[in-house]
């Protein structure tokens, strides 16, 4: 079974810290992807990658950054914590030779609360 | 824009079927994906279709009209473990996945 992990389940910041937030799958996938969901909303694609140190905008990157320095690791960094980044953040992975179905395996989110 | 439309919220009985519909208008399509997410977990994936027609996966059946937009997830038999929300999901031409905000299911005994 693929296991996407996400180091933390709730998280309490202060406006204005970094936050980090890490992402670490266990089946050897090239994507893997950041998102944000907010009630009423669809899940909204912060940061994609499809390899090793490559990274791409998705669409809401505003406020954001990304690191993915080994291939079973993708980091979501928030440079300077505000209020409206208040949400529930997934990551998740597929595999590029799947990249016309995508079928994407989802962490179990990370609940992140700024104060 | 990209847009897709499924009902915020839907109850039935344990038991019962129970069809959960999604209208999409995305900028072209490679695909269209059913995820089921239980409160505070992580989605899973249910289906994905392609082509035009039913696709059936023991109780769960997914249904995709292109010309029409529009997808069903039909679940059977309904059990209580199926309360849950239900992602609709659209691959679009960039291989981008476009989500709706889900349809959260209740069931009732």
């Amino acid at each position: 079974d693929v296991k996407v992990t996400q180091s933390s389940r709730y998280l309490v910041k202060r406006t204005g810290e970094k936050v980090f937030l890490e992402c670490v799958q266990d089946m050897d996938h090239e994507n893997m992807f950041w998102y944000r969901q907010d009630p009423g909303l669809g899940l909204r694609l912060i940061y994609f990658s499809y390899d090793v140190k490559m990274k791409e905008k998705g669409d809401i990157p505003e406020g954001y950054s990304v690191s993915r320095e080994k291939k079973e690791r993708f980091s979501l960094i928030l440079e300077s914590a505000s209020t409206n980044q208040t949400s529930m953040y997934l990551c998740a992975s597929s595999l590029m030779a799947d990249l016309a179905k995508n079928i994407q395996y989802f962490g179990a989110g990370t609940r992140l609360s700024v104060l | 824009g990209q847009n897709i439309d499924q009902p915020t919220e839907m109850t039935a009985t344990e038991g019962a079927i129970v069809q959960i519909n999604c209208t999409y208008q995305t900028s072209g399509f490679n695909g269209l994906f059913w995820y089921q997410q239980h409160a505070g977990e992580a989605p899973t994936f249910l289906s994905y279709n392609v082509l035009d027609g039913l696709e059936e996966k023991g109780r769960f059946s997914s249904f995709l009209s292109r010309s029409k937009g529009y997808s069903y997830l039909l679940l059977k038999e309904l059990q209580m473990k199926d309360s849950a929300s239900y992602l609709c999901a659209v691959l679009d031409s960039n291989y981008q996945l476009i989500w709706g905000a889900g349809t959260k299911l209740i069931i009732k005994p």
